[in-house]
Order: structure tokens, then C-alpha cells, then sequence
């Protein structure tokens, strides 16, 4: 089946520090990837994506590689900000519908 | 303009009351999807419908029943309401079906049961 695995939060880090989350996952197919980002009190938005193996998702900063030969889609930042304060979601994205793993909270200290 | 909105945003009921969440997109996407969010932040899709016809069901109970009057619109009734149904609840929606389609999240509707 399909399933994807984060590595537990809670993640704090100092302004400035060097960001990984790691995540692995379970398919059949060929899924795309995704993280979504949730900030305190609001709903989820997409982050990055990659559909196809080897390839690599980036937005502000962040960015991810869709590695079919470790299944994994860890996602980095070189040096994060107290506004990256959020909790962070790897998603296996399926024909119709997205698996979420279990979310990886995220507090950066000034 | 808000892509995709939900409401109420707050919803306080007691046990066993049937109560209804409202989702709109104003994106003309095809797919809608109701996902459900623990007190732990774990996200579960609930259902999906695409052109108004439901295409997933993820073996939730059967108090809970989406609407679809149109593309734009799916809403959420939920029966007799007991108290493991509180959660925060999100409507998302895609352009289609195809795995590399983003869905867009509304924000949310937090559900207490009393």
C-alpha cells in the first residue's frame, strides 16, 4: 500500500540553522510528491512538489529531491527564519487523493 | 478573492446534534475533497467527488454525508454528531484526478463536540 513516514517532531532550531525533515515513503505507481506547510491557526499550503523521480521541487528557499532509489523526499533550507515557524507535511499524491505523513512541527528561536 | 473558503470557521455543538460545513471554490476546479485533521495533526482524506460524482469514500462512518450541488460547491453533513468527531475539518480542491495535481486547502473548520 501507500503510506508516508516523517521524522518526529518537535523541531527547534535557531535562526539562521540548516533545515532537514526527512521523509520516506511506500507506493505502487508513480506518484508525485508534495510538502504542504501549515502555519499556526490557518489551512495547508503547497510548499513544493516533484512528480517524477529525480526531480527537485523549490520555493522560497525550501527545497526537496524525489529520490526513487531511497523513496525518499526529505525536505531542506539552508537557513531558516522565525517565520518559517509552521508545521510541515510530506504527501504521496496517488490517483485522487493525497497520504499524508504525521506532520513535522517546526519552531525557529531568534 | 479567497481560492477555496469554508463555513463556518468555528463550530461548538453538543452530542448528537446533525450540523453542516459549506465549501466553495472559486478556482473551476473539478475535484473536491473533504479531508479530516486529528487533535494529534494527522490528516485523513474523508471523500472526493469530481463533476459532482463521488469517487472516494474512505470507509467513514455514515453519519457523515457530502453534497455536491454543483462543481464549486461540496458540503458536509454530519448526523448525530459524537464526540470522536471533533477534529478540524478541510475542503481542498484540484484541478482533476491526475497525480501531479496540486490541491488547494480552505482553512479549515474546527469542530468541537461537547
Amino acid at each position: 500500500g501507500n503510506s508516508v513516514t516523517q521524522m518526529e517532531g518537535p523541531v527547534t532550531l535557531s535562526e539562521e540553522a540548516f533545515l532537514t525533515i526527512n521523509c520516506t515513503y511506500t507506493a505502487t505507481g508513480y506518484p508525485s510528491l508534495f510538502w504542504y506547510v501549515q502555519y499556526p491557526g490557518e489551512g495547508l499550503q503547497l510548499l513544493l512538489k516533484a512528480t517524477k523521480a529525480d526531480d527537485k521541487g523549490s520555493n522560497k528557499g525550501f527545497e526537496a529531491t524525489y529520490r526513487k532509489e531511497t523513496t525518499s523526499f526529505h525536505l531542506e533550507k539552508g537557513s531558516v527564519q522565525v517565520s518559517d515557524s509552521a508545521v510541515y507535511f510530506c504527501a504521496l499524491g496517488p490517483l485522487g487523493k493525497l497520504i499524508f505523513g504525521q506532520g513535522t512541527e517546526l519552531s525557529v528561536k531568534p | 478573492d479567497t481560492a477555496v473558503s469554508q463555513t463556518p470557521k468555528y463550530l461548538v455543538t453538543q452530542m448528537g446534534n446533525d450540523k453542516s460545513i459549506k465549501c466553495e471554490q472559486n478556482l473551476g476546479h473539478d475535484t473536491m475533497y473533504w479531508y479530516k485533521q486529528d487533535s494529534k495533526k494527522f490528516l485523513k482524506i474523508m471523500f472526493s467527488y469530481n463533476n459532482k460524482e463521488l469517487i472516494i469514500n474512505e470507509t467513514v462512518p455514515n453519519r457523515f454525508s457530502p453534497k455536491s450541488p454543483d462543481k464549486a460547491h461540496l458540503n458536509l453533513h454530519i448526523n448525530s454528531l459524537e464526540l470522536g468527531d471533533s477534529a478540524v475539518y478541510f475542503c481542498a480542491s484540484s484541478p482533476g484526478q491526475e497525480n501531479t495535481d496540486t490541491q488547494y486547502f480552505g482553512p479549515g473548520t474546527r469542530l468541537t463536540v461537547l
